[in-house]
């Protein structure tokens, strides 16, 4: 069964990096496009990143441009999100989304949480 | 950006009721609106896509409908299960936007 697991959450301080993983299973990861979606406690769910099959045409929300970087390594399985410059309002759970042209998002990790505070 | 703009923002409703989200996109996304479910503490689930296809293994009295600007989430008959937070999206293009939930409690 398809399985999308993320790690490397934590606290963190303002100003300093972190990079979180998501490990995923069950299904042929090199032929599906790979997104990050965050949610900050209590809030809505804010798209952050996606990254094709191919890693050719790489998107980003204005929030987090220029500070995140998403990448993947279709030889182990692994979508990685590389966050630098971090801000408190960054502070969120943050999930990885499979996505094909016709169902967005159909699977979802269990997300993990990244706190920004001093 | 392509704004989406749910409503209600949260509802009450009883048991067997019929529950309407309404969800409008600030451009033209044809067809291309999902609805997903979440439960607190959980990731989201995936229920609709293209506006009305069903995700496989979500129940029948879920259904959306809609197309271009107007899109509508429908539970024919509300279920205690079904308390959660709701979120439309969009994925005609970048960047991808959700709505900002309507949370359904009995």
């Amino acid at each position: 069964q398809v399985q999308l697991v993320e790690s490397g959450g934590g606290v963190v301080q303002p100003g300093r990096s972190l990079r979180l993983s998501c490990a995923a299973s069950g299904f042929t990861f090199s032929t599906y496009a790979m997104h990050w979606v965050r949610q900050a406690p209590g809030k809505g769910l804010e798209w952050v990143a996606v990254i094709p099959y191919d890693s050719i045409h790489i998107y980003y929300a204005d929030s987090v441009k220029g500070r995140f970087t998403i990448s993947r390594d279709n030889s182990k399985n692994t979508l990685s999100l590389q966050m630098n410059s971090l801000r408190p309002e960054d502070t969120a759970v943050y999930y990885c989304a499979r996505d094909s042209a016709l169902i967005p998002f159909d699977y979802w990790g269990q997300g993990t949480l990244v706190t920004v505070s001093a | 950006d392509i704004q989406m703009t749910q409503s209600p923002s949260s509802l009450s409703a009883s048991v067997g009721e019929r529950v309407t989200i309404t969800c409008r996109a600030s451009q033209d996304i044809r067809h291309y609106l999902a609805w997903f479910q979440q439960k607190p503490g959980k990731a989201p689930r995936s229920l609709i896509y293209a506006a009305s296809s069903l995700q496989s293994g979500v129940p029948s009295r879920f259904s959306g409908s809609g197309y271009g600007t107007d899109f509508t989430l429908t539970i024919s008959s509300l279920q205690p299960e079904d308390v959660a937070t709701y979120y439309c999206h969009h994925n005609s293009r970048y960047p991808r936007t959700f709505g900002q939930g309507t949370k359904v409690e009995i």
